[in-house]
């Protein structure tokens, strides 16, 4: 079964660093490429960071580069995502996504994500 | 940068037909793919390519593209696909992507 399961995802004060973590199962992780996609409270989905499959190419919208970083484990089957320089505007749910397991050219797998709260 | 832009409400009678639109420049040269997220779920891949369904989606749903303008269709609209629906590209780079601000269908 494909399965994508996000971790690490918790409170945190601006300015501060947190984490992320996805477990990938069920598919050869080594061969897709992964992104990272969040969505504000109430929001629309905003594309974050990709990695592609032999973790040599990584790309980042605008509102978090430089302060986040995409990584990837493959022989943990594990993609990750640093989070530096927190700010409130970071606050959302944050899905692992895949690229191209079951079709083409598409967001294809998503996990259920986890909630990254950024207060005071 | 690039932008995709949703109507952000659509309503469609039950069993009726309803189209959903995605403007955007990257349009042309990339086609758009399309989810569908229902409250307090993840989204769910409805269609991408020319027009291609994934697995499990109903042959109701049903995608196009003229010009810079990406349609995803539902012919025969039920009552659990009242949802909201995003469209996704790249963007101009080729290398980063984009989602529509989202359109939220309500089924009559």
């Amino acid at each position: 079964q494909v399965q994508l399961v996000e971790s690490g995802g918790g409170v945190v004060q601006p300015g501060g660093s947190l984490r992320l973590s996805c477990a990938a199962s069920g598919f050869p992780f080594n061969n897709v490429g992964m992104h990272w996609v969040r969505q504000a409270p109430g929001k629309g989905l905003e594309w974050v960071a990709v990695i592609w499959s032999d973790g040599s190419l990584k790309y980042y919208a605008e509102s978090v580069k430089g302060r986040f970083t995409i990584s990837r484990d493959n022989s943990a089957n594990s993609l990750y995502l640093q989070m530096n320089s927190l700010r409130v505007e970071d606050t959302a749910v944050y899905y692992c996504v895949s690229r191209g397991i079951a079709v083409q050219d598409a967001f294809d797998i998503w996990g259920q994500g986890t909630l990254v709260r950024v207060s005071s | 940068s690039s932008e995709l832009t949703q109507d952000p409400a659509v309503s469609v009678a039950l069993g009726q037909t309803v189209e959903i639109t995605c403007q955007g420049d990257t349009l042309r040269p990339y086609y758009a793919s399309w989810y569908q997220q229902k409250p307090g779920q993840a989204p769910v891949l409805v269609m991408y390519g020319k027009n291609n369904r994934p697995s499990g989606i109903p042959d109701r749903f049903s995608g196009s593209r003229s010009g810079n303008t990406a349609s995803l269709t539902i012919t025969g609209a039920q009552a659990e696909d009242e949802a909201e629906y995003y469209c996704n590209s790249r963007d101009s780079s080729g290398v980063r992507w984009v989602f529509g601000g989202g359109t939220k269908l309500t089924v009559l």
